[in-house]
């Protein structure tokens, strides 16, 4: 039950510039989370949005969401070659009357060169 | 101090074996997960416990069975592996009515021959 989709699916930037991601979802959620994975590595967690915030902050990272849209942005500021990674959404799914799981998209590569 | 620690890190099997991946997380949550990444980098959720119970099986095949002896541990057993199962399997913690996200694992990645 895939609940996100990521755009674009991959991205090269130069170091320095702002890399913007995009993610969409199907049904209505609290929150909404983002995750950095590096190869060979485990993945991340970099932020969360609840459902009723618009935009958040953390350092470099910008988020939005849009819930009437269902969708959100990524954005990281000033590039480093160490940004590079690949980037999920995740999104919180009511399973069963007993728990919830996450549900992630199927990611953004980023590929950060100096 | 490894918060989600996993083993083995790689393991390679030949068709028809049954192997065990374990994970112990020492964060004290109250949640555990399995979720298989495929060669495709897609996430998907296998098995979901809390405080010791099943909350969450997603269409697994009976061949993977999740056993949580403790709420800081969540082991998975996986019987008659077969090629499919290759992949790279994570282990991560949450806790329950918090909004840190979840800890992840640093993977074991199956590959079955």
């Amino acid at each position: 039950s895939q609940q996100g989709e990521e755009d674009p699916q991959a991205l090269s930037i130069q170091e320095g510039e702002n890399a913007t991601m995009n993610c969409s979802y199907k049904t209505s959620i609290n929150n909404l989370q983002w995750y950095r994975q590096n190869s060979g590595r485990g993945l991340v967690h970099l932020i969360l949005i609840r459902s009723n915030e618009r935009e958040k902050h953390s350092g470099r990272l910008r988020v939005t969401l849009d819930t009437s849209k269902k969708s959100s942005s990524l954005l990281i500021t000033a590039s480093r070659a160490a940004d590079t990674a690949s980037y999920f959404c995740a999104t919180d799914l009511q399973a069963n009357q007993a728990g919830t799981a996450l549900i992630f998209g199927k990611g953004t590569t980023l590929s950060v060169s100096s | 101090d490894t918060a989600v620690s996993q083993t083995p890190k790689y393991l390679v099997t030949q068709m028809g074996n049954d192997k065990s991946i374990k994970c112990e997380q020492n964060l004290g949550h109250d949640t555990m997960y399995w979720y298989k990444q495929d060669s495709k980098k897609f996430l998907k959720i296998m098995f979901s416990y809390n405080n010791k119970e099943l909350i969450i099986n997603e269409t697994v095949p009976n061949r993977f069975s999740p056993k949580s002896p403790d709420k800081a541990h969540l082991n998975l057993h996986i019987n008659s592996l077969e090629l499919g199962d290759s992949a790279v399997y994570f282990c991560a913690s949450s806790q329950t009515g918090t909004v840190h996200g979840y800890t992840f694992g640093s993977g074991t990645r199956l590959t079955v021959v």
